[in-house]
């Protein structure tokens, strides 16, 4: 069975720094890409950015309102990706959720993670 | 970036119904869209992918058409497990974009 579970997240001030892991099983972590989505509290889905395959070269894409706050990396000999957070806002405050890519859609997700961001 | 824009924002139908929503890009893009359900609490999951292919294990009252900038998901005969919010989502640039949501009640 697929899996994937996120771990990480909890209360931070703004302009601190946290790092989000997705660990996966059940499938060959390294043969895919695997993105994170978040949600804030009562929205809608928001695509935080995407790491691929070695196959395809471990590129990287980034939303907007992250890049260069956010880094996402992946160590395939563990099968888990992270999502390291810096410079965080109060509305970074988010379920954050990773998940398997199929193809260029999202088929396998975490359960998410939850991260507050607050004085 | 693409903007996705689903409509109606909620509908309300009775078991047995059929119910239809639609997302419309504000650019055409072929068929490199998805279609999500998700439930309070839970986390989405994947529906329809490429517009119209039904994904693995999702009931076939599901379906989903369309291509360039208009798209529609229905459901032919609503469920009770059916309720939840249903998000569209472009696959076909970066970055990727999800539509605002339909809230879909079961009367």
């Amino acid at each position: 069975e697929v899996q994937l579970v996120e771990s990480g997240g909890g209360l931070v001030q703004p302009g601190r720094s946290l790092r989000l892991s997705c660990a996966g099983s059940g499938f060959t972590f390294a043969d895919n890409a695997i993105s994170w989505v978040r949600q804030a509290p009562g929205e809608g889905l928001e695509w935080v950015g995407l790491i691929r395959s070695q196959t395809y070269g471990g590129t990287i894409q980034y939303a907007a309102s992250v890049r260069r706050r956010f880094t996402i990396s992946r160590d395939d000999s563990k099968s888990i990706a992270y999502l390291q957070m810096d410079s965080l806002k109060t509305e970074d405050t988010a379920v954050y959720y990773c998940n398997r890519n199929f193809g260029n859609y999202f088929d396998s997700w975490g359960q998410g993670t939850l991260v507050t961001v607050s004085s | 970036d693409i903007q996705m824009t689903q409509s109606p924002s909620s509908v309300s139908a009775s078991v047995g119904d059929r119910v239809t929503i639609t997302c419309r890009a504000s650019q055409g893009f072929s068929t490199w869209l998805a279609w999500y359900q998700q439930k309070p609490g839970r986390a989405p999951k994947l529906l329809i992918y490429d517009a119209s292919s039904l994904h693995s294990g999702v009931p076939s009252r599901f379906s989903g058409s369309g291509s360039g900038t208009d798209f529609t998901l229905t459901i032919s005969s609503l469920q009770p497990e059916d309720f939840g919010t249903y998000y569209c989502q472009q696959s076909s640039s970066f970055p990727r974009t999800f539509g605002q949501g339909t809230k879909v009640e079961v009367k």
